[in-house]
């Protein structure tokens, strides 16, 4: 079975400071990947996904992400954090064409300090 | 379009007894899956409906089961629960099966006692 690892649980960041979530997983086929973001309160939101073509894909307030391929990483970046980018983060996979569901990494707790 | 909804949104049983869970998917979607989401074991698929059948499941024992509706509702249920069944059930829906997008409801909170 397919797994997903987040490699940090907590990030604190200042603001205006850039940002790197780590994503790797684990499958050796087609993938398709997902970034979800859950504010405080609220359910959880669709950032970006990947699901072919160009491995940079950019989703909503400015958020990217990287698929390589040859590292099964699917790193979250963005240049510029704000304090309302304050959410947990997960990285989630499923297998194209596969039929288990989103597999989900363990989440990022990102505090951005003002 | 409206989004996901669950209801109820706050649930508190006791061992033993059982619960249903609702959900509405978006409009026009016909694939529904359920996740619970604990702070042990982060956020676990349950399993998966689409017009009307169970597509797949997830490794979970046979007390957790559900139905869709062909309207597209689904319902999961819970049955002889347990202390460690409390957890925050999330739906989610997509046009079609596993392989779509998936969009998220707000969840129902389950409390066991």
């Amino acid at each position: 079975a397919q797994s997903v690892s987040q490699h940090n649980h907590h990030v604190i960041l200042s603001e205006a400071a850039s940002l790197e979530l780590g994503c790797n997983y684990s499958y050796g086929g087609t993938v398709n990947l997902f970034w979800y973001v859950q504010y405080p309160g609220q359910h959880l939101q669709l950032l970006l996904k990947y699901f072919s073509g160009d491995p940079l894909v950019k989703g909503i307030k400015g958020f990217e992400a990287e698929f390589i391929k040859s590292k099964f990483s699917f790193n979250l970046r963005k240049p510029s954090v704000q304090w309302s980018d304050t959410a947990e983060y997960f990285c989630a996979v499923n297998p194209g064409g596969g039929a288990d569901g989103l597999t989900f990494g363990k989440g990022t707790h990102l505090i951005i300090q003002p | 379009k409206a989004g996901v909804t669950q209801t109820p949104r706050y649930l508190i049983k006791t061992r033993g007894q059982q619960v249903t869970l609702s959900c509405s998917p978006i409009s026009g979607h016909r694939s529904v899956s359920w996740y619970q989401q604990t702070p042990g074991q982060g956020l676990q698929f349950l399993f998966e409906y689409f017009s009307e059948t169970q597509r797949n499941k997830g490794n979970f024992p046979g007390r957790f089961s559900g139905r869709q509706f062909s309207n597209s509702r689904s319902e999961m249920n819970v049955s002889t629960l347990e202390l460690g069944d409390s957890a925050l059930y999330l739906c989610a829906s997509s046009e079609g099966p596993h392989t779509d997008t998936q969009y998220f409801g707000p969840g129902t909170r389950l409390t066991v006692l």
